[in-house]
């Protein structure tokens, strides 16, 4: 069985400008929750969805967005890039709820900001 | 809100030696507590986790950790730590009813050989 998949690995952007990162979750897997991971505030919980609806919300301005597909699929966004965006974004899966069900964790893209 | 805190940042061990690693959450309500590990260049992945019943709970690789909720606390222990152990170590904590789990900065184990 395959499992979490991102793309891309790396990127680099400009700031000001926006960026979606994709996650693909384990087949079957119909939650996906999205963390920005830096060294200074370690993982903080973007949002979760389940069922093409966003189920969840973390502490981030409205820059930061996200959707998910019939197949699960989901993307982030992040609109008007600023240096403090620079981290590891990581996508997790699970069959549904996380505290019912383990979560998954893929590899993650690393996004600088210059 | 809830948070985590993870009071050791770096902790550097020589093999066979005990480990014990400290977690506190704020969180008046009742929790579900994990502790997940990122060995270097792997996955995050779960280390073990805390629903409900017996407070002491065992993990993979002989991890252990224990729920003292007056304390509300959750460290993890290991008897004795190899070199394999080297790794970033995360507490997380979710809130019943919630479907958020709020991680710990981590802590970075490093095993001397």
């Amino acid at each position: 069985k395959a499992g979490v998949t991102q793309t891309p690995r790396y990127l680099i952007k400009t700031r000001g400008q926006q960026v979606t990162l994709s996650c693909s979750p384990i087949s079957g897997h119909r939650s996906v929750s999205w963390y920005q991971q830096t060294p200074g505030q370690g993982l903080q919980f973007l949002f979760e969805y389940f069922s093409e609806t966003q189920r969840n919300k973390g502490n981030f301005p409205g820059r930061f967005s996200g959707r998910q597909f019939s197949n699960s699929r989901s993307e982030m966004n992040v609109s008007t890039l600023e240096l403090g965006d620079s981290a590891l974004y990581l996508c997790a899966s699970s069959l549904d709820r996380v505290v019912s069900y383990e979560q998954y964790f893929g590899p993650g893209t690393r996004l600088t900001v210059t | 809100a809830q948070s985590v805190s993870q009071h050791n940042h770096h902790v550097i061990l020589s093999e066979a030696a005990s480990l014990e690693l400290g977690c506190n959450y704020s969180y008046g309500g009742t929790v579900n507590l994990f502790w997940y590990v990122q060995y270097p260049g792997q996955h995050l992945q779960l280390l073990l986790k805390y629903f409900s019943g017996d407070p002491l709970v065992k993990g993979i690789k002989g991890f252990e950790a224990e729920f003292i909720k007056s304390k509300f606390s959750f460290n993890l222990r290991k008897p004795s730590v190899q070199w394999s152990d080297t790794a970033e170590y995360f507490c997380a904590v979710n809130a019943d009813r919630d479907d958020k789990i709020i991680f710990g900065k981590g802590t970075r184990l490093h095993i001397l050989p």
